[in-house]
C-alpha cells in the first residue's frame, strides 16, 4: 500500500532552465495538493488539482509555474526559467476526502536547488 | 501575516517525560485544526486533527486540546521517546474560507534527549 510518490527527491537546476517535479497520490486518492516549504519554515499552498482539473491555484506564482494532473499519470509541477529563489522543498499531499483539505497525507518532497 | 504561530521555536524533553507544544491562531473562524509531524528529510506525516465542536481529542500516546476562548491549541505527547524527535507543525482551516486550504504555522523543533 503505497503512499504519495514523489521524484525525483532531489533536483538540481541552473537558472533559467526547466524543473518538473512529479507526483502520484495514494491509491484510491483523485486529489493532489502541492506545497512548497523554505528552510524552517511551515508549508505553504500552492495549487489544489483533482484530475484534469485546476480547483484552486490561489497559492501558485502566476508566471513561471503551471500545474496539471492528467487522466493518466502523475501530477507535473513544472518551473520554468527556474531563479534562485524557487530553491525549496516542494511536497505533494493527496486526500481520499472531496474538497476539504483534511487528512492530508503527504509525499516525501522534492528538494529544489538552483545554482 | 500567518494566522497560525507557535509559541516556542525548540522544546526540549527527557527520554520519558511529557511533551507539549503550544500553537496559537487568529482566525476565530477557522474550524478544522491538525498537528504534522515532520522529520528530516522527510514529509510531514498527520498526527492528530480536532474540530471546532470539540475540546480534546486522543490518540495513541498524542492529545490534541483546542481552547476556543483563547484560540489556543496544543499537541501532548505521553512518554516522549527518541524517535518523536522531529518538527511539529499545527494548520488550520476555515471551511467559509476562499480556497478552502490549510494555514501551516512555522513550527516547533521538539527534542528528546535520552
Amino acid at each position: 500500500n503505497a503512499g504519495v510518490m514523489q521524484n525525483p527527491r532531489h533536483l538540481v537546476r541552473r537558472r533559467g532552465q526547466e524543473a518538473r517535479l512529479r507526483c502520484s497520490p495514494m491509491k484510491g486518492h483523485s486529489h493532489v495538493y502541492w506545497y512548497r516549504q523554505l528552510p524552517e519554515e511551515g508549508l505553504k499552498f500552492m495549487v489544489y488539482l483533482q484530475k484534469e482539473n485546476i480547483i484552486d491555484e490561489s497559492g501558485m506564482p502566476k508566471e513561471r509555474f503551471s500545474a496539471e494532473f492528467p487522466k493518466e499519470g502523475p501530477s507535473i509541477l513544472r518551473i520554468q526559467q527556474v531563479v534562485r529563489g524557487d530553491s525549496a522543498a516542494y511536497f505533494c499531499a493527496s486526500s481520499p476526502l472531496l474538497d476539504s483539505h483534511e487528512k492530508l497525507f503527504f509525499g516525501s518532497g522534492t528538494q529544489l536547488s538552483v545554482l | 501575516g500567518e494566522s497560525v504561530g507557535l509559541h516556542l521555536p525548540t522544546l526540549s524533553v527527557q527520554e520519558g517525560d511529557n511533551s507539549i507544544i503550544n500553537c496559537a491562531y487568529s482566525n476565530s473562524a477557522s474550524d478544522y485544526f491538525i498537528w504534522y509531524k515532520q522529520e528530516s528529510g522527510k514529509g510531514p506525516q498527520f498526527i492528530i486533527d480536532i474540530r471546532s465542536n470539540m475540546d480534546k481529542r486522543q490518540g495513541q500516546r498524542v492529545t490534541v486540546l483546542l481552547n476556543k476562548t483563547v484560540k489556543h491549541l496544543s499537541l501532548q505527547i505521553a512518554a516522549t521517546q527518541p524517535g518523536d524527535s522531529a518538527v511539529y507543525f499545527c494548520a488550520e482551516k476555515w471551511s467559509g474560507g476562499a480556497g478552502n486550504m490549510l494555514t501551516f504555522g512555522g513550527g516547533t523543533r521538539l527534542m528528546v534527549k535520552p
